[in-house]
């Protein structure tokens, strides 16, 4: 089945634990790409990433890493978690640019106390 | 600034009924246009994608309009069923590199 695999779906932790969400897509699609969503706000883009080893930073990346080593890895980074970052997360698989549908993962929902 | 708006926030109908949710648009330059829908908690489900040539596209039960002129869109529901009820978000794409999302339109269908 084609899929966007986001792991953990739930995340509770603490101010200053690095800690990382990893997404897996099994589409062989070339673009890749992390959101936040936050109550009363549309998804925010953090970073993507249009191919091995090519990332750029969407409306929101303070605070976040990204690397993408491999065609269907693209693992966000919290490297010091803080409460601000509580939040809804997507990561989302697309063929390439263009008019083409996204695929979203399922979400993971992160706690930071 | 580009930005997306919908209309209305919440929308309550009665099972079997018809809707049409709005959204509106100030993207430069605009590449297409997306309709998902996204049930609580989980991640967005693409329905329609439209390109500036493109006035209207159906799938299933969804219609969905645009109007490149006045930079409006519309999705209609036809025949409401319970699972309808979810959010729907409007997604414009920017030159093809980055996505602007409207903050949805919640609907509950209700028996």
């Amino acid at each position: 089945e084609a899929q966007v695999t986001q792991n953990p779906r739930y995340l509770i932790t603490v101010t200053g634990k690095k800690l990382t969400v990893t997404c897996s897509q099994n589409m062989n699609h070339e673009y890749m790409s992390w959101y936040r969503q936050d109550p009363g706000l549309g998804l925010r883009q953090i970073y993507y990433s249009m191919n091995v080893e090519v990332t750029d930073k969407g409306d929101v990346p303070e605070g976040y890493k990204v690397s993408r080593k491999e065609k269907r890895n693209f693992p966000l980074i919290l490297e010091s978690p803080s409460p601000n970052q509580t939040s809804l997360y997507f990561c989302a698989s697309s063929p390439s640019r263009g008019n083409y549908g996204y695929t979203f993962g399922s979400g993971t929902r992160l706690t930071v106390v | 600034k580009n930005q997306v708006e919908q209309s209305p926030q919440s929308l309550i109908i009665l099972e079997g009924k018809n809707c049409t949710l709005q959204c509106n648009y100030t993207v430069s330059p605009f590449s297409n246009l997306r309709w998902y829908k996204q049930d609580t908690g989980r991640g967005p489900v693409s329905l329609t994608i439209m390109t500036f040539s493109e006035n209207t596209k159906s799938n299933g039960r969804y219609t969905a309009t645009l109007d490149a002129d006045t930079k409006q869109s519309s999705l209609h529901i036809t025949a409401s069923q319970l699972s309808d009820s979810a959010s729907y978000i409007c997604v414009v794409s920017v030159g093809f590199q980055k996505l602007v999302f409207g903050t949805g339109t919640r609907l509950l269908v209700s028996p």
